[in-house]
């Protein structure tokens, strides 16, 4: 079965981290592009960022650069992101999506949620 | 700032057509394809319109997707209940180098 399933959301501290994995199945991971999708409670989707078929290029929205790491493993076909010096902003549902052009297309998982409190 | 603007809600009775608006700018829409998004309550984004106008594999004739300039929409004809959802535009943004999401658009069918 072609499918995305994300794991490692939780409740973290501000100021803590956490590492997202998205598992993906069904379909030749490596070669596609892949991105991190967020939607905060009762608000819009973000995309946070993607990922190169090889890892060797990566993009961030602004407001994650020096904060958040996009990273995979090939021979896993596993997606990551790891989020350092979390912030109450960055409460939100994760998704992970295979992208076409650039852009996030048919294939989402189901969304972890990360939530930023003390 | 780079932005995609859609309105916040929209409405229309079964059976009829509606039109869902995402205006952009030259660093987006008027230079990178458009990609529309449904969100049904509780779960994740559904592909609906890609590249501008072309529907994946699955998505009903119904939905069908325009640009002129730095604007889009997003049509739906034959408003079904099911269709009670929210619906984001998206494109490559150049000046941001990565995808900008519209802010959504929530639709009732009334």
């Amino acid at each position: 079965e072609v499918q995305l399933v994300e794991s490692g959301g939780g409740m973290v501290q501000p100021g803590g981290s956490l590492r997202l994995s998205c598992a993906a199945s069904g379909f030749t991971f490596t070669n596609y592009w892949m991105s991190w999708v967020r939607q905060a409670p009762g608000k819009g989707l973000e995309w946070v960022a993607n990922i190169k078929q090889d890892g060797s290029e990566k993009c961030y929205v602004d407001s994650v650069k020096g904060r958040f790491i996009i990273s995979r493993d090939n021979a896993k076909n596993s997606l990551y992101l790891q989020m350092n010096s979390l912030r109450a902003e960055d409460t939100a549902v994760y998704y992970c999506a295979r992208d076409y052009n650039r852009l996030p297309g048919v294939l989402w998982g189901q969304g972890t949620l990360v939530t930023v409190s003390s | 700032q780079s932005v995609l603007t859609q309105p916040p809600s929209a409405s229309e009775t079964p059976g009829q057509r509606v039109t869902i608006s995402c205006s952009g700018s030259s660093s987006n829409i008027g230079s990178n394809y458009v990609y529309w998004y449904q969100q049904l309550p509780g779960t994740a984004p559904k592909l609906l319109i890609y590249r501008d106008n072309q529907r994946p594999s699955g998505v009903p004739d119904r939905f069908s997707g325009s640009k002129s300039g730095t604007s889009a929409s997003l049509a739906i004809s034959g408003l079904r209940s099911e269709d009670e959802a929210d619906y984001y535009c998206a494109a490559w943004d150049d000046s941001l180098s990565g995808p900008l999401f519209g802010g959504g658009t929530k639709l009732t069918v009334l």
